[in-house]
């Protein structure tokens, strides 16, 4: 079946500091690969996206690149704010499968000033 | 534009009560999915409805739970009888399917149960 592992968190980072949130995933066909970003006491929205290998997506500071031959989507931020402070859920869609999402655990990510 | 718009955003009940979540999706998609968040379980795909019928309810946890599409904008989440075990947020999310690549879904804020 499809399933997505994150790194479990909470990740704690003073501002400015880079960031990394480890992604993989296994899936029965070719998937897209989405990170979306929680906000406290909201729902989850989109943050970036990357639709075939190799590709990066790219928001708001975060970058992440899909590696078919690693099964990763790691996010990257090369400098982070407080504002960044969030739960950050890796997610994948089969292609052609009507826009359903796997949804990995989700990581807590804490900016301090 | 009007997101989607959940309602209630808090519910407190007691075990044994009916509960009924709602949900008005973004005029115009044409599909709709309710989610349930726990700390234990993560984000959980209940049921995918696509043109108002439901596709996938295979992550409907039991026969407690029931969903309803009547029409294009608007849908409700189901729990009788609820039990402490059924407290979390339930999540509505809405997108447009067009065939191809998976599109993007958009959430509403969500719905805090509470089973005393």
């Amino acid at each position: 079946g499809n399933s997505v592992t994150q790194m479990e968190g909470p990740v704690t980072l003073s501002e400015e500091a880079f960031l990394t949130i480890n992604c993989t995933y296994t899936a029965t066909g070719y998937p897209s690969l989405f990170w979306y970003v929680q906000y406290p006491g909201e729902g989850l929205q989109l943050l970036l996206k990357a639709t075939k290998a190799d590709d990066k997506g790219s928001n708001k500071g975060f970058e992440a690149t899909y590696r078919k031959e690693t099964t990763s989507f790691h996010l990257e931020k090369g400098s982070v704010q407080v504002s960044d402070s969030a739960v950050y859920f890796c997610a994948l869609g089969l292609n052609n499968a009507g826009n359903m999402l796997t949804f990995g655990g989700g990581t807590r990510l804490m900016v301090k000033p | 534009d009007a997101g989607v718009i959940q309602s209630p955003r808090h519910e407190v009940t007691e075990m044994g009560q009916e509960v009924t979540l709602r949900c008005k999706p973004i005029s115009g998609h044409n599909s709709l999915f309710w989610y349930r968040q726990t700390m234990m379980r993560g984000l959980e795909l209940l049921i995918y409805f696509n043109n108002n019928v439901p596709i996938d309810d295979s992550g409907m946890p039991e026969d407690r739970f029931s969903a309803k599409m009547p029409n294009a904008s608007f849908s409700t989440l189901k729990i009788q009888p609820s039990e402490p075990r059924d407290s979390a947020v339930y999540f509505c999310a809405s997108s447009q399917w067009t065939g191809g690549d998976t599109g993007e879904l958009f959430f509403g804020e969500g719905s805090r149960l509470t089973v005393l």
